[in-house]
């Protein structure tokens, strides 16, 4: 079945971009019905949607978040990633990868997340 | 301050029914269907409930979801230990173009 996994940046420098890959396999990101999503999750907090993009480089972003985001897709190595710049402490979280079902209707499945904390 | 609005906290005795509410407003819960996920300790969420009402394989169906207007529901009868998790609401918002979320429910089971 399908199956995502986030890559493993680590640590970030305040200031600097964080940078994330979803590998994708089990399955073509090139599918019409699915969108690909990327979700964060501070420590101890709730769920907060970053964006979802198409494997045509169509996207929806998080209002609170457009100017600092980027979302590509490399369809060759089935992978899509994010790019956000000018980071702080306060993007400290888990980042998830989720396919997102004909963009309004589900995400499943996710990867199992990883944790980028942004220190110095 | 999260979009849709899930009281933080519920509990319940091995065996009794659960009900976590989840309110939203016309360009969420009014004009798109529901999801609801689970989340246990350290790990992702999964996704619990569907369109709504819907159950994916695998899921026991002690576990059901409603919806009336800008409101959703999720029922859990029969409580058991392993049920212990966050739970969170989602539905797409056509205000911002984006995935909206509950600030999640921590089901203690007592």
């Amino acid at each position: 079945q399908l199956q995502l996994q986030e890559s493993d940046p680590g640590l970030v420098k305040p200031s600097e971009t964080l940078s994330l890959t979803c590998t994708v396999s089990g399955g073509s990101i090139s599918s019409s019905d699915y969108y690909w999503g990327w979700i964060r999750q501070p420590p101890g907090k709730g769920l907060e949607c970053i964006g979802s993009i198409y494997y045509t480089g169509s996207s929806y972003y998080n209002p609170s978040l457009r100017s600092r985001v980027t979302f590509s897709v490399d369809t060759s190595k089935n992978q899509f990633s994010l790019k956000l710049s000018s980071v702080t402490a306060a993007d400290t979280a888990v980042y998830y990868c989720a396919k997102v079902q004909q963009l309004v209707k589900w995400l499943d499945p996710w990867g199992q997340g990883t944790l980028v904390t942004v220190s110095s | 301050q999260s979009v849709l609005t899930q009281p933080p906290s519920a509990s319940g005795t091995p065996g009794q029914r659960v009900t976590i509410s989840c309110s939203g407003g016309s360009s969420n819960i009014g004009s798109n269907i529901v999801n609801w996920y689970q989340q246990l300790p350290g790990t992702a969420p999964k996704l619990l409930i569907y369109s709504n009402n819907q159950r994916p394989s695998g899921v026991p169906d002690r576990f059901s979801g409603s919806k009336s207007g800008t409101s959703a529901s999720l029922a859990i009868s029969g409580l058991q230990s392993e049920d212990e998790a966050d739970y969170y609401c989602a539905a797409w918002d056509d205000s911002v173009n984006n995935w909206v979320f509950g600030g999640g429910t921590k089901l203690t089971v007592l």
